[in-house]
């Protein structure tokens, strides 16, 4: 089973529009960290942003919040007022509690498109 | 503030040949990683360190080796060229338990075996 599933391959919004991109985990550790990355097109990765499964608010960055339902193991990523320059792959990855290696596994990501 | 750096950005291979990636970060960080990313796929574990001299296997180890001599320095080994192995490599790092800061990503490596 995969740890980390992200179903969307795609996704569209209107510039200024807000956009939730879904991402789902599966681990039986209580220790766990979660984060999204954004990879442009010219191919780096981007941290935006971290939520620790023993948070109790939902993780915030600047137009990045985290929306964290630990019973659902669902951690999507909401990006508020859309800009062209947010267009690019967006992934989603979890680091379970377990070794002390801090090894994050990644979903396969999510294309996002800006329209103007 | 370099972070982590990888050489070369690019490179093509023949079948067969060999080549080394290089990768350093500068933030003294224990962990580091080697991910290959291939389209539509993620980004899969080759190998992993949790310290100078401590190497370990990752999701998709083979036709690769690692070697971390020092904190700074986790080379990535390509022995013996495949297609298979056409992909674009990312060395990441991690201090560890300040995950606030996230992994540390460098500009990854766009490698091409003919």
């Amino acid at each position: 089973a995969q740890k980390i599933t992200q179903t969307q391959p795609g996704m569209f919004v209107q510039e200024k529009e807000a956009v939730t991109l879904d991402c789902t985990y599966d681990t039986s550790d209580q220790s766990y960290g979660l984060f999204w990355y954004k990879q442009p097109s010219s191919g780096e990765m981007i941290f935006l942003i971290y939520q620790g499964s023993y948070d109790e608010q939902n993780a915030t960055e600047g137009r990045y919040s985290l929306n964290f339902q630990k019973a659902r193991k669902s951690a999507n990523l909401v990006i508020s007022a859309s800009q062209l320059g947010d267009s690019a792959m967006y992934f989603c990855a979890m680091r379970e509690g377990g070794g002390g290696s801090y090894i994050p596994t990644f979903g396969r990501g999510t294309s996002l498109i800006v329209h103007p | 503030n370099a972070g982590v750096t990888q050489t070369p950005k690019f490179r093509i291979l023949k079948i067969g040949q060999s080549m080394t990636l290089q990768c350093t970060q500068d933030m003294n960080h224990n962990y580091m990683y080697w991910y290959r990313q291939d389209p539509g796929m993620g980004l899969k574990l080759i190998y992993y360190s949790v310290g100078a001299g401590i190497t370990d296997k990752g999701e998709v180890p083979n036709g690769y080796n690692v070697s971390r001599s020092t904190t700074e320095d986790f080379p990535l080994r390509l022995e013996l060229a495949a297609p298979s192995q056409t992909s674009v490599y990312f060395c990441a790092s991690s201090g560890g338990d300040r995950e606030g800061n996230g992994y540390t990503f460098g500009s990854g490596t766009r490698l091409t075996v003919v």
